[in-house]
Parts: C-alpha cells; sequence; structure tokens
C-alpha cells in the first residue's frame, strides 16, 4: 500500500521569511505524480505545486518550489518570502495508476502552517 | 464555472439514520473519489471510480457505499449512521484514465451523527 507520511504536525514561520515542509513516501510504482495542497480556514482544497514522478527537475510555481528527491522518496515543499495568506493547512498527496485505469489518490496528514507577522 | 458539486453543505444526522452525499462534476472527468478528513488524520479515501459502473474500495470503506451512475455524478451513502462518521466528506474528480493529473475537490460536506 502506498503510504504518505508528514512528520511535522505543526509549523510556524515569521512573514517575509522561507519555511520547508516534509514529506517523504512509500512506493514500488516508478510512473506517478506528486502534490502539495492547500487547505485555508474556508475548507476549499487548493492545488499548490505538483511534480511528476518522471520529471528530473524540481517544479517551481512562483513563492512554491519542491525538492523532490525520487530515490530518497522525499518530497519537500519551499514556501519563500511567506505571507500570511500562506497560513493554511498544507498536505502531501500521491496519485498511481491502478488496473482498470482509475487512479488512486492518498494524501499524507498534513501539516498545520502559521505565519506570524 | 461549477466545477465539482457537493450537496449539502452540512447534515445532523441521528444514529441509525441513513443519507445519500451528492456529487458531480462538469469537467467531463473519468476518475471519482471520495475522502472523509478527521482532526489530525489528513484525508482517508473511502471509494473510488474509474467510469460509470466501476467502484473500488479505498483506505476506510467500513459503513459507506458508493453509486456512480453516470460520468458526471457519484454519491456516498450511509446506511445506518454511527456517530464514527461525524467528518467533513469531500468528493474530487480528476481526468483519467491512464492520465495523471491533479484532482478537483468540492466544497465538503460537514455531517454531524448525534
Amino acid at each position: 500500500a502506498q503510504t504518505v507520511t508528514q512528520s511535522q504536525p505543526e509549523m510556524s514561520v515569521q512573514e517575509a521569511e522561507t519555511v520547508t515542509l516534509s514529506c517523504t513516501y512509500d512506493t514500488s510504482e516508478n510512473n506517478y505524480y506528486l502534490f502539495w495542497y492547500k487547505q485555508p480556514p474556508s475548507r476549499q482544497m487548493i492545488l499548490v505545486i505538483r511534480q511528476e514522478a518522471y520529471k528530473q527537475q524540481n517544479a517551481t510555481e512562483n513563492r512554491f518550489s519542491v525538492n523532490f528527491q525520487k530515490a530518497a522518496k522525499s518530497f519537500s515543499l519551499k514556501i519563500s518570502d511567506s505571507q500570511l495568506g500562506d497560513t493554511a493547512m498544507y498536505f502531501c498527496a500521491f496519485m498511481k495508476q491502478v488496473p482498470g485505469g482509475s487512479e488512486k489518490l492518498v494524501f499524507g496528514k498534513g501539516t498545520k502552517l502559521t505565519v506570524n507577522p | 464555472n461549477a466545477g465539482v458539486t457537493q450537496t449539502p453543505k452540512f447534515q445532523v444526522l441521528k444514529t441509525g439514520q441513513s443519507m445519500t452525499l451528492q456529487c458531480a462534476q462538469d469537467m467531463n472527468h473519468n476518475s471519482m473519489y471520495w475522502y472523509r478528513q478527521d482532526p489530525g488524520m489528513g484525508l482517508r479515501l473511502i471509494y473510488y471510480s474509474a467510469s460509470e459502473g466501476t467502484t473500488d474500495k479505498g483506505e476506510v470503506p467500513n459503513g459507506y457505499n458508493v453509486s456512480r451512475l453516470n460520468k458526471r455524478e457519484f454519491s456516498l451513502r450511509l446506511e445506518s449512521a454511527a456517530p464514527s462518521q461525524t467528518s467533513v466528506y469531500f468528493c474530487a474528480s480528476s481526468e483519467g484514465p491512464y492520465r495523471l493529473t491533479e484532482a478537483f475537490f468540492g466544497q465538503g460536506t460537514r455531517l454531524t451523527v448525534v
């Protein structure tokens, strides 16, 4: 079974500073996707960034970037120049193909990030 | 621009009552999912579906049934609700098949079983 582990239940950072959220996963697959989702107090799930496993280059979206280490099965999220609006739960997620054509998407338990003024 | 729509947004049930959570997507996606979210547990997969008429069990299927009546709709049924099923439920969809792309989520349903 695929598992996704986020070892930091809570983190805090000062506004304008940089923070890194950790994620490790366990799989024997070679083709899969990894995601970071953000869930603000509104409860809406918002995609932050995604990474295809076959791509060696780390994904970047503005202030958000990942450090994807395939051999180590590690997928950390770096938030630069943290803003108050970044305060949210962050979930790491893993998606793979399963027999029959469906995709299976599993999540870690989340990291609650607080950005302090 | 509806995306994924879940109904209802809030529900209170008495133990033993039944109800169906509805989910519909208008993005022509093939794959659909149901999750429950509990404090400290993240999102746990209940059931997922690759296409109309096909469903698969996720991590926590006990106490739930699902129906994928057509491509757009994927419903979750609680036959006899229990307090342990108090949770926030999310429906999601992704493109599929054989295309690993991001999932889009509904707004969630907060269910309380008393």
